[in-house]
């Protein structure tokens, strides 16, 4: 089956300190693969997205990388702010196992607090 | 564009009583979507996955006659928490699949089982 695996943290960060929280995936056909980040008392917004090996998805000032040779998804960045405090989930979409429908398999998520 | 609006965003109820979560696609048709729920510190639980004018999917684990879903329109699912208890509360999120590689969530409802 599908699964993902990401570094659980929590992460603990100086503003303007670098970032990488580690995602990697195991499925069984070409998946896309998702950030999502969850701000407290919140649903999911979309952080960025790659929906093939290779394509970098980014969005504020986050990156991620699609590598299916290593089977990651690694998310990114330069200089982390106090308002980047969040829950981070990565995310696979790909064909259930009956093989009808798409759905999101998540990671455990992973905590970043960012000091001043 | 692919807004899901979920209600209510809190709510506490008796021990025993009923209550339904709606999720509502605002600018688009959402013919699946999904319900999960979420532990404290803990990742989303997919519950059950809900395709419009069919009987939802439910995870293993999941009890069906408990966790009531209704998708019968291209814009609307509901949760019913049926005879809630407090092993019940919990924060409930919906999502709907809308594109080929796109997902958006709701707001989230935390329910308060007392």
């Amino acid at each position: 089956g599908n699964s993902v695996t990401q570094m659980e943290g929590p992460v603990t960060l100086s503003e303007e300190a670098f970032l990488t929280i580690n995602c990697t995936y195991t499925a069984t056909g070409y998946p896309s693969l998702f950030w999502y980040v969850q701000y407290p008392g919140e649903g999911l917004q979309l952080l960025l997205k790659a929906t093939k090996a290779d394509d970098k998805g980014s969005n504020k000032g986050f990156e991620a990388t699609y590598r299916k040779e290593t089977t990651s998804f690694h998310l990114e960045k330069g200089s982390v702010q106090v308002s980047d405090s969040a829950v981070y989930f990565c995310a696979l979409s790909d064909r259930d196992s009956g093989g009808s429908n798409y759905k999101l398999t998540f990671g455990k998520g992973t905590l970043l607090t960012v000091n001043p | 564009g692919a807004v899901v609006s979920q209600h209510p965003s809190r709510v506490i109820c008796k021990s025993g009583t009923s209550v339904k979560i709606e999720c509502r696609s605002l600018d688009f048709q959402a013919t699946t979507m999904f319900w999960y729920r979420q532990f404290p510190k803990k990742s989303l639980m997919l519950m059950a996955t809900s395709n419009e004018g069919s009987k939802a999917t439910y995870e293993q684990g999941v009890e069906k006659d408990k966790f009531l879903i209704n998708h019968a329109s291209l814009t609307l699912s509901t949760l019913t928490v049926t005879s809630a208890h407090p092993e019940d509360s919990s924060f409930y999120i919906c999502s709907a699949r809308y594109g080929p590689y796109g997902y958006t969530f709701g707001s989230g409802t935390r329910l308060t089982v007392v």
